[in-house]
């Protein structure tokens, strides 16, 4: 059965910083595409961020250089960094696998974790 | 970057009617890479349509997907009473953006 689990989300001063994971079974993250996905609370959905299988790693404008993805192959583990926190970087933050290919869709996604950022 | 835009924001309507949710896009965007999601208070995304019309594993078959270029819909022709959820487009190009959302409320 694949899972994902989000953690690590909570409540941070602005220009603080927080580190989230995301603990996969099921598949393998290095063998993936797995990409951040947050959620402004009742907002839509914007991307964030996204690792490649080979390792190259790319950034939306708004989150580029404070915000970091990164695995651990041997815990079969995602993570985001999150640096510099502003108040518009509260959302729940998801974790999700890319299909890629053929179709670029995100088909499985952990249940979330809340990113709060406030004095 | 491509701009998503759905509509109407708000659809309501009863258990047994049919409901048709719009996504336009700014720029055209590849068949293969329109998706769609429903999403239910306090869960996470769900996948519905990837490729414009193509049923992910295990989606009913009540829901369809269709359209080209810039314009895009998903179908639900009778809708149960688990299908009322706000509903997201997904577009590939350089990367992924979404739409802003449809709800689909009980009337």
């Amino acid at each position: 059965e694949v899972q994902l689990v989000e953690t690590g989300g909570g409540l941070v001063q602005p220009g603080g910083s927080l580190g989230l994971s995301c603990a996969v079974s099921g598949f393998s993250v290095s063998s993936n595409y797995m990409s951040w996905v947050r959620q402004a609370p009742g907002k839509g959905l914007e991307w964030v961020a996204v690792i490649y299988s080979g390792g190259s790693t790319y950034y939306a404008d708004s989150v580029k250089g404070r915000f970091t993805i990164s695995r651990d192959n041997s815990k079969n583990t995602l993570y985001l960094q999150i640096n510099r926190l502003r108040a518009e970087d509260t959302a729940m933050y998801y974790c999700a696998r890319v299909v890629v290919g053929a179709n670029h869709y995100f088909d499985y996604w952990g249940q979330g974790t809340l990113v709060t950022v406030s004095s | 970057e491509i701009v998503l835009t759905q509509s109407p924001g708000t659809l309501s309507l009863s258990p047994g009617e049919r409901a048709t949710l719009s996504c336009r896009a700014s720029q055209s965007v590849s068949s293969s890479y329109l998706a769609w999601y429903q999403q239910k208070p306090g869960q996470a995304p769900r996948l519905l349509i990837y490729g414009a019309s193509s049923r992910a594993t295990g989606i009913p078959d009540r829901f369809s997907g269709s359209g080209s270029g810039t314009d895009f819909s998903l179908t639900i022709s009778r809708l149960e009473p688990e299908d009322f959820a706000v509903y997201y487009c997904q577009q590939y190009g350089s990367w992924w953006t979404f739409g802003q959302g449809t709800k689909v409320e009980i009337k």
